[in-house]
């Protein structure tokens, strides 16, 4: 079981503000990192899946960095919309291909 | 969507009783997954499958069973359901181990 934390519990923006948030991992026998994006009364939906280290993936306004040396990620999302709240969660890959994910930061975006 | 559908969809049921939850994909995924998802908690691994009749624990894998006899099911088996297993369950789905996962919507199972 790997020890995953995300950072911040949560967050609440403004529309129009640009956030970003942690997810920290044990940077040993690292495999590859999931993010998902976890919206109230649905199921998770896959955003990206890291594997090299300096990785960094976009999607729309929301984009990520991995960096497995020293194991953390930041999942950033530029110029935040009320349809961007929701719990994002990560979840390293460890041994087996299981993954062990966070608890997920939950942002709110507000008007 | 990756038509992934679990049932039921909730269950109220008392303890000792055994309880049976499906996934179903229709997306010849071969890796399968089931997770329970509670406060305070991410979710958390019980069983996964990487084949017909291949499945393995995950981290909190006691208390259950599951088997995949196909391709396109995999069933999460509780023998005497206890309280503490009162939770929201999810089933995923992926092509290979290292792709995204596709999650169902959820089974939300109460022990009485």
């Amino acid at each position: 079981i790997l020890n995953v934390e995300q950072s911040p519990q949560s967050l609440h923006v403004q529309e129009g503000d640009s956030t970003n948030f942690t997810c920290s991992f044990p940077s040993s026998n690292f495999y590859a990192l999931h993010w998902y994006r976890w919206e109230t009364a649905k199921s998770p939906e896959a955003l990206f899946v890291m594997t090299l280290n300096g990785d960094e993936k976009k999607k729309g306004r929301i984009s990520a960095t991995l960096n497995t040396k020293e194991g953390y990620s930041y999942l950033y999302i530029k110029g935040s919309q009320p349809e961007d709240s929701a719990t994002y969660l990560c979840a390293p890959v460890g041994t087996a291909s299981k993954l062990t994910f966070g608890t997920g930061t939950r942002l709110q975006v507000t008007l | 969507d990756a038509g992934i559908t679990q049932s039921p969809r909730h269950k109220v049921t008392e303890t000792g009783t055994p309880v049976t939850l499906r996934c179903h994909q229709t997306e010849n995924h071969r890796y399968m997954y089931w997770y329970r998802q509670d406060p305070g908690h991410g979710l958390r691994l019980i069983h996964y499958s990487y084949g017909v009749k291949d499945t393995d624990k995950g981290e909190v894998s006691d208390g259950y069973s599951v088997s995949r006899s196909k391709t396109e099911d995999f069933l999460l088996t509780l023998e005497s359901a206890t309280s503490s297993q009162t939770s929201v369950y999810f089933c995923a789905a992926s092509r290979q181990s290292d792709q995204p996962q596709h999650f169902g919507d959820g089974t939300r199972l109460s022990i009485l």
